[in-house]
C-alpha cells in the first residue's frame, strides 16, 4: 500500500494557460475524491468518482474544470483558462466504499498551483 | 453563518500540556464526525471517528461530540513538538465522503 499520490507536487502558470494535475489513489479503492484547499481554509470538495463514473460535482467546479478516472484508477483534472482565483491547493483522496461501512479517505499530498 | 467553525489560532502550548481544540456546527443532521492532522505541505490524514454522540480515546487523543450543542472536541494529551500541525475537524449527515464538510483549521505548535 503506497498511499495517494499526485503529480505534479506545484505547478506555477500564467493566466489563461491550460493546467493538468494526476492522482494515482490506492489501489482497489474504488471512491476517487478531487478537493480543493486554499489558505487558512479546510478542503472543499469538487467532485468524486465511483470507478471510472462521475457521480458528483460540486457547484464550485465551473465549466473550466474536467475530471476523468478512465480505467477507473488514475484521475485527471483539468483546469482550462486558469484564473488567478484557481491559486490553490489541489487535493485528491481515495476510499473503499462498501455499503454499510464506514468509509475512510486517504489523502495525498496535493498539488499546489500558483496562477500568475 | 459558516456550517462548520473553527478557531483558527495559532494555539501555542508548552511540551506536555493537554490542548483542547473544538468546532461548532449549525447542520443538526450532522451524525458522522472526524478530525484531521494536516502538516505543512501535506494533505491531511484521519485521526479520530465518531459517530453520533459520546466520547472515544485513542492513545493520547480523545475525540467528544456533544450534538444537543452542536459541539464537538478533541483532545491531546502529553501534548509533543510533533503535535505541531493544523487540525481540521470535518462532519456529514451521511456515512460518505461526497457529503463531507470541512472546518478551516486550528493551527497547533507545540513548543520544546
Amino acid at each position: 500500500d503506497t498511499g495517494v499520490s499526485q503529480d505534479p507536487r506545484h505547478k506555477i502558470t500564467k493566466r489563461g494557460q491550460n493546467v493538468t494535475f494526476r492522482c494515482d489513489p490506492i489501489s482497489e479503492h474504488n471512491r476517487l475524491y478531487w478537493y480543493r484547499q486554499t489558505l487558512g481554509q479546510g478542503p472543499e470538495f469538487l467532485t468524486y468518482f465511483q470507478n471510472e463514473a462521475q457521480l458528483e460535482k460540486s457547484r464550485l467546479l465551473s465549466n473550466r474544470f474536467s475530471a476523468e478516472r478512465p480505467k477507473g484508477s488514475f484521475s485527471t483534472l483539468e483546469i482550462q483558462r486558469t484564473e488567478q482565483g484557481d491559486s490553490a491547493m489541489y487535493l485528491c483522496a481515495s476510499s473503499r466504499a462498501n455499503k454499510g461501512t464506514r468509509e475512510t479517505q486517504y489523502f495525498g499530498p496535493g498539488t499546489r498551483l500558483l496562477v500568475l | 453563518q459558516k456550517e462548520v467553525e473553527q478557531d483558527p489560532g495559532p494555539l501555542s502550548v508548552p511540551e506536555g500540556a493537554i490542548v483542547s481544540l473544538n468546532c461548532t456546527y449549525s447542520n443538526s443532521a450532522f451524525q458522522y464526525f472526524m478530525w484531521y492532522r494536516q502538516y505543512s505541505r501535506k494533505g491531511p490524514e484521519l485521526l479520530m471517528y465518531t459517530y453520533s454522540s459520546g466520547n472515544k480515546e485513542d492513545g493520547r487523543f480523545t475525540a467528544q461530540v456533544d450534538k444537543s450543542s452542536k459541539y464537538i472536541s478533541l483532545f491531546i494529551r502529553d501534548s509533543q513538538p510533533s503535535d505541531s500541525a493544523t487540525y481540521l475537524c470535518a462532519m456529514s449527515a451521511f456515512q460518505y465522503g461526497q457529503n463531507f464538510v470541512f472546518g478551516p483549521g486550528t493551527r497547533l505548535s507545540v513548543l520544546p
